[in-house]
């Protein structure tokens, strides 16, 4: 089954605690992408990769990193949280090529407190 | 900034059919029009797209008009299970899916 899993789906950590949330896709894939999603905020794309070890910034990258060693992985990475990371987290793939259909993780719920 | 335009809430009954409208009038002639949709607590999913032509699947139908300005996701018949948060997207650079706030569709039984 064509799939996108995160790990871990709830976590509540806190302030300054060094955290890696993990993406894996089984669709070959080039490109991967986090997200961000808050209330009245909608979805904001934090990192995308296109393959492996190409990576560039999305609309809110500020305390966030990624990596892309596996084409199937896609960590990501907050070396300090704060608690205005407070937020659900998206994992999703994609081909590289028509129709760019993009598949969906389930979803990462974090609490910085 | 995701360059479309949609209500940000419709209602419809059960059985019935549903228009969600996009509007994305600055559309370029190689942009496709994705739509996916969230349910509850869930990932958003992938409905349908287009790139000039209507286009139907097992979910959903998309009209686009002839100047590709606008579109419109058609749900033939409502369920229950259909009321989610619907997004358009115009897809311009291969690299960059941007989701606005969506349409808020609730489904009266």
């Amino acid at each position: 089954e064509a799939q996108v899993t995160q790990n871990p789906r709830y976590l509540i950590t806190v302030t300054g605690k060094k955290l890696t949330v993990t993406c894996s896709q089984n669709m070959n894939h080039e490109y991967m992408s986090w997200y961000r999603q808050d209330p009245g905020l909608g979805l904001r794309q934090i990192y995308y990769s296109m393959n492996v070890e190409v990576t560039d910034k999305g609309d809110v990258p500020e305390g966030y990193k990624v990596s892309r060693k596996e084409k199937r992985n896609f960590p990501l990475i907050l070396e300090s949280p704060s608690p205005n990371q407070t937020s659900l987290y998206f994992c999703a793939s994609r081909s590289d090529r028509a129709p760019y259909e993009q598949y969906f993780g389930p979803g990462t719920r974090l609490t910085v407190t | 900034d995701a360059k479309t335009t949609q209500p940000n809430s419709m209602e419809s009954n059960e059985e019935e059919p549903v228009h969600l409208p996009c509007n994305h009038s600055t559309i370029s002639g190689t942009d496709y029009i994705h739509w996916y949709r969230q349910l509850p607590s869930q990932g958003p999913e992938y409905v349908i797209h287009g790139l000039t032509s209507n286009v139907n699947n097992r979910m959903a139908s998309l009209a686009i008009a002839e100047d590709r300005k606008s579109s419109t996701l058609i749900l033939h018949r409502a369920t229950l299970r259909d009321a989610a948060v619907y997004y358009c997207i115009r897809f311009y650079n291969n690299n960059d899916m941007r989701f606005g706030a969506g349409t808020r569709l609730t489904v009266k039984p």
